[in-house]
């Protein structure tokens, strides 16, 4: 079993500051990272894709960048809004197999 | 709408009770992959199937669980004599092919044994 780790566990920041938070993955046999946001009861939103060393993507407010030889990806939210709060997952491709590996998410409230 | 549903999305169960969880993918989708997430915890792969084939089942916890896709669109997760700790959300989704270009997930079907 791979081991991804998330944090912090969760996050409580004010309307408007911008935040980030962390992924840890194996440095070895990386195929891919993506990012999924979360938000109670509904379905899990592909956020990013990740596959290259040094990849940064941005949407919006949120970007994401990562580091395949030290093995993490941050997740950054640049003026957090009430709308963003969800939990957000990370999950980890090896180049072994069709696996998704998953942290256990950060989740995130932005209090207006 | 276009996506993956699954049904029923709550289900309360006692112990020892059957249950099966119904997945519909993306019309068109060839992988179909379950996962199951326990309180605080992310979701952990259950199993996989290309078409109506099962080519990974590695993460199903116990053979109670049982998977099928026989035409190779739906799917169905039994899960035979529930225990408490099945307690857990459900997820389903779907690709093209295989997992690495992403996958699209279903809201989830959330089972709690009694």
């Amino acid at each position: 079993i791979l081991n991804v780790e998330q944090s912090p566990q969760s996050l409580h920041v004010q309307e408007g500051d911008s935040t980030n938070f962390t992924c840890s993955f194996p440095s070895s046999n990386f195929y891919a990272l993506h990012w999924y946001r979360w938000e109670t009861a509904k379905s899990p939103e592909a956020l990013f894709v990740m596959t290259l060393n040094g990849d940064e993507k941005k949407k919006g407010r949120i970007s994401a960048t990562l580091n395949t030889k030290e093995g993490y990806s941050y997740l950054y939210i640049k003026g957090s809004q009430p709308e963003d709060s969800a939990t957000y997952l990370c999950a980890f491709i090896a180049n072994t197999g069709n696996q998704f590996y998953f942290g256990t998410g950060t989740s995130l409230t932005v209090i207006p | 709408g276009a996506g993956v549903s699954q049904s029923p999305r709550y289900k309360v169960a006692k112990r020892g009770q059957d249950v099966a969880l119904r997945c519909d993918p993306i019309s068109g989708h060839v992988s179909l992959f379950w996962y199951q997430q326990a309180l605080g915890q992310g979701p952990e792969f259950l199993t996989y199937f290309q078409n109506e084939a099962q080519l990974d089942k590695s993460g199903l916890p116990s053979d109670r669980f049982f998977a099928e896709r026989p035409e190779g669109s739906v799917s169905t997760l039994k899960i035979q004599r529930t225990q408490q700790e099945d307690s857990a959300v459900y997820l389903c989704a779907s690709s093209l092919a295989g997992a690495s270009r992403g996958q699209y997930f279903g809201p989830g079907t959330r089972l709690l044994v009694l």
